[in-house]
Order: structure tokens, then sequence, then C-alpha cells
């Protein structure tokens, strides 16, 4: 049963870039989609982008000028940034694993991780 | 930007059953999806492609697909169905609807 586990600072402050790691046991990370989905305090869930583990990556419209996912298959894990945070980046951060078919938006997640908070302040 | 609409809140008495609209201009065309979130947890497929249910789901849970609705349908909730309901398709979540069993 793949797992995966979110890791990175709790903490950042505003103007910085706020940077998470998905660690990917009990499978592969290969022949997969891999996705980073938000969700603010007391608020729903928000689409951040997904990697395939080819490198090729579709983000959320409005988030694409400052996210960057990226993919190391060699240690089975897969990152977020994104830059110049303000408080309303202030969420948890969940990582999950993905299916797509035709479109690049068809696409869902299945396996999700339990996520990390990530609070920006100065 | 596409969006998909659900109602803030559902309430049910045990072993009623819950309906769950989503409504979005894309769905007659694209999949549904619908993910449960109870407190504190991350989010659970419970629901995709309109009508499918991931093992280990259980059979009270389906879905269903219509036009540009699509329903999550819970026959005979229970008390531990109480949580957060989410609609998903093409990258966009809906607002998610409360559930409430009591």
């Amino acid at each position: 049963q793949v797992q995966l586990q979110e890791s990175g600072p709790g903490l950042v402050k505003p103007s910085e870039t706020l940077s998470l790691t998905c660690t990917v046991s009990g499978g592969s990370i290969s022949s997969y989609y891999w996705s980073w989905i938000r969700q603010p305090p007391g608020k729903g869930l928000e689409w951040i982008g997904y990697i395939y583990y080819s490198g090729s990556t579709n983000y959320n419209p409005s988030l694409k000028s400052r996210v960057t996912i990226s993919v190391d298959t060699s240690k089975n894990q897969f990152s977020l940034k994104l830059s110049s945070v303000t408080a309303a980046d202030t969420a948890v951060y969940y990582c999950a694993r993905g299916f797509r078919f035709g479109e690049p938006l068809d696409y869902y997640m299945d396996v999700w991780g339990k996520g990390t908070t990530v609070t920006v302040s100065s | 930007s596409y969006e998909l609409t659900q109602p803030p809140s559902v309430s049910v008495s045990p072993g009623q059953t819950a309906r769950i609209t989503c409504s979005g201009d894309a769905l007659p065309k694209k999949y549904a999806y619908w993910y449960q979130q109870k407190s504190g947890q991350a989010p659970v497929l419970v629901i995709y492609e309109d009508s499918k249910r991931p093992s280990g789901i259980p059979e009270r849970f389906s879905g269903s697909s219509s036009g540009t609705m699509a329903t999550l349908t819970i026959s005979g909730a229970q008390v531990e169905d109480e949580a957060d309901y989410y609609c998903y398709s093409t990258g966009v979540f809906g607002g998610g609807t409360k559930l409430t069993v009591l």
C-alpha cells in the first residue's frame, strides 16, 4: 500500500519561498502523477498542481507564476516550491498520488498524505 | 474561472439517505469525483469517474451524474459518515458540504 509523507518547515516568513517535500513509500514514483493540494484554515481544498515522474507539469493558473513542482525519482520524492509567500498561503499542504487520462486536466488524486501545516508569519 | 457549486450543509438522521449535489458547467463532459474529509484528517476518495467506488469504501456510498449536476448518495447514513464532502473535477474542488448525521 503506497504511503505519502510531507515534510518541510512549519513556519515561513512573508516574501520568502515555501519548500516542501513528499516522500513516497510502499511503491515506485514511476508511472504515476503526483500532486500538491492545500487547505487554508477553516476553508476548502485548492489544487496546486501536478508532476509526472518524467518531469512534465501542470499548475493551477491562479498560482502558476509562483509555483514549481519537481521530482527526484532516485529518492522517490517530489517537491513543491511556492515563492513570494504571504499570509494567504498559510494552509495545510497535502501531497497526493494521481491518475491522468485524456486532456491535461482529466486528472484526479487517489492516495493522500496526512498533510503538513505551513504558517506564513514574521 | 470554472466553478463547482455545492450546498454548504446537509443534515440527516441515522439510517436516512443523504444526497449531496455538485453543479458545474463542464460536468456533462467531465467526470466528477468525491472526497470525504473527517475532522483533522486528510481527504479520502469515495467515488471516482462519477459512480465508481474504490476498494474499501462501503457500498452505501454511490455516485451519479446527469447534465450539469453530480450527486453523492449515502444510503443509510451512519454517524461515522459525518464529515465534509468535496466534489472535484478538472483541477477544481467544490466548496465542500458539511454532512451532519444526528
